[in-house]
């Protein structure tokens, strides 16, 4: 059975603090993604991974960073958090077409 | 400019009937188109896909009909249950490159 796991459901942070979200795969998938959902934008990609230390901006990369030191984990970094930067965090691996979530995050930047 | 669309936010059937979700795409390099169902509080989780070089793919009480020269796919859902009532997020992705996932429509299924 297929695993994607994000460390945290809830978190409260407050503005300007630094925020590590993790997740960790279990499927051995090159693959890794961060996304954010927010109502009415979908599913927006922030930052993907497709090898151990490499990272490529998606859409909307400002306010975060990333890190991949080993293949299974993919970490989401907010340097100084925002309130606009509420929203439910998502993170993905994937194999060709299939695409496995976690359970998410729903991070809240009071 | 949203490359998936999914014009209706919302949907409400009531229990046993049909419910029909839409996504339309403007890139027409796409060739692989995947359904996801997002409940609250939970990852999205894989529902059904279709390849562009087929116009139909069913699974169970779900179906997926593909129209590519109007760039439009659908999600039919019979009969509709209760516990179908989530977050649904059609995704759209070509050889070597993202996903794209629409807005979502969230579909509320009526006792």
């Amino acid at each position: 059975d297929v695993k994607v796991t994000q460390s945290s459901r809830y978190l409260v942070k407050r503005t300007g603090e630094k925020v590590f979200l993790e997740c960790v795969q279990d499927m051995d998938h090159e693959n890794m993604f961060w996304y954010r959902q927010d109502p009415g934008l979908g599913l927006r990609l922030i930052y993907f991974s497709y090898d151990v230390k490499m990272k490529e901006k998606g859409d909307i990369p400002e306010g975060y960073s990333v890190s991949r030191e080993k293949k299974e984990r993919f970490s989401l970094i907010l340097e100084s958090a925002s309130t606009n930067q509420t929203s439910m965090y998502l993170c993905a691996s994937r194999e060709n077409t299939e695409a496995f979530f976690g359970q998410g995050t729903r991070l809240t930047v009071v | 400019d949203q490359q998936v669309k999914q014009n209706s936010p919302s949907l409400s059937v009531q229990e046993g009937r049909i419910s029909i979700l839409n996504c339309d795409y403007t890139n027409s390099m796409f060739d692989y188109f995947l359904w996801y169902k997002k409940y609250p509080a939970e990852g999205p989780t894989f529902l059904i896909s279709i390849s562009s070089i087929k116009d139909k793919n069913e699974d169970g009480r779900f179906t997926v009909f593909l129209n590519k020269s109007a760039k439009h796919l659908s999600l039919h859902i019979v009969p509709s249950q209760p516990g179908d009532s989530a977050v649904y997020f059609c995704a759209a992705v070509y050889y070597g490159q993202n996903f794209v996932f629409g807005p979502g429509t969230r579909l509320s299924v009526l006792p």
